[in-house]
């Protein structure tokens, strides 16, 4: 069946520093990739999505990479704020708009 | 334009009680979706609803269900609660596949229900 898993944390950083969660997935066909991003007492929003192999999705200096051969997903920053200090999910839809999340990786972003 | 709300913020119940939550969708979507987000975890699907019907379900028991209303909100409805059920449950809307579907999901802040 179709699932995520990606590294758990948290992860601690200190500001500038280079960002790296890793994500694998297990799926039917290509599907869609997705990662959302949930701030302290906040719903989850998107961050990044790519729709193919290959493509990279980007927003606000993340950047992840649709991997078809690694079957991953790994979201990268190249200098993390402290303001960047949140949950990430990776996702994965399924069947018009159902999707499966991993089980999050918390960023923490000391200055 | 309004995103997605959801009522209540919190609350706090016994066991065996039962919960109902609100969720207005974002304007102009039609689907609403809940999930479960335990603590520490990410969301698990629930169920989906489009045109006022449930359309898919996750591994859930019977104790939980669902309605669409006509303006496309939308209740959660838990009965016989259990200490388990202690979680935040997120309602996320999209437009149907097929109608300027980006694949995205809009989600409320959540309500955080709490079972004693």
């Amino acid at each position: 069946g179709n699932s995520v898993t990606q590294m758990e944390g948290p992860v601690t950083l200190s500001e500038e520093a280079f960002l790296t969660i890793n994500c694998t997935y297990t799926a039917t066909g290509y599907p869609s990739l997705f990662w959302y991003v949930q701030y302290p007492g906040e719903g989850l929003q998107l961050l990044l999505k790519a729709t193919k192999a290959d493509d990279k999705g980007s927003n606000k200096g993340f950047e992840a990479t649709y991997r078809k051969e690694t079957t991953s997903f790994h979201l990268e920053k190249g200098s993390v704020q402290v303001s960047d200090s949140a949950v990430y999910f990776c996702a994965l839809p399924y069947n018009f708009n159902k999707f499966y999340f991993g089980s999050g990786t918390k960023l923490n972003v000391k200055p | 334009d309004a995103g997605v709300t959801q009522s209540p913020t919190h609350l706090i119940k016994t066991r065996g009680q039962q919960v109902t939550l609100r969720c207005s969708p974002k304007s102009g979507h039609d689907t609403v979706s809940w999930y479960q987000q335990a603590l520490g975890q990410g969301p698990q699907f629930i169920f989906q609803y489009y045109e006022e019907e449930e359309r898919q379900r996750g591994n859930f028991p019977d104790r939980f269900s669902g309605h669409q209303f006509p303006n496309y909100s939308s209740e959660l409805n838990v009965n016989a609660l259990l200490l388990g059920d202690s979680a935040l449950y997120l309602c996320a809307s999209s437009l149907v596949a097929g109608k300027t579907n980006t694949g995205e999901l809009f989600f409320g802040e959540g309500s955080r229900l709490t079972v004693l």
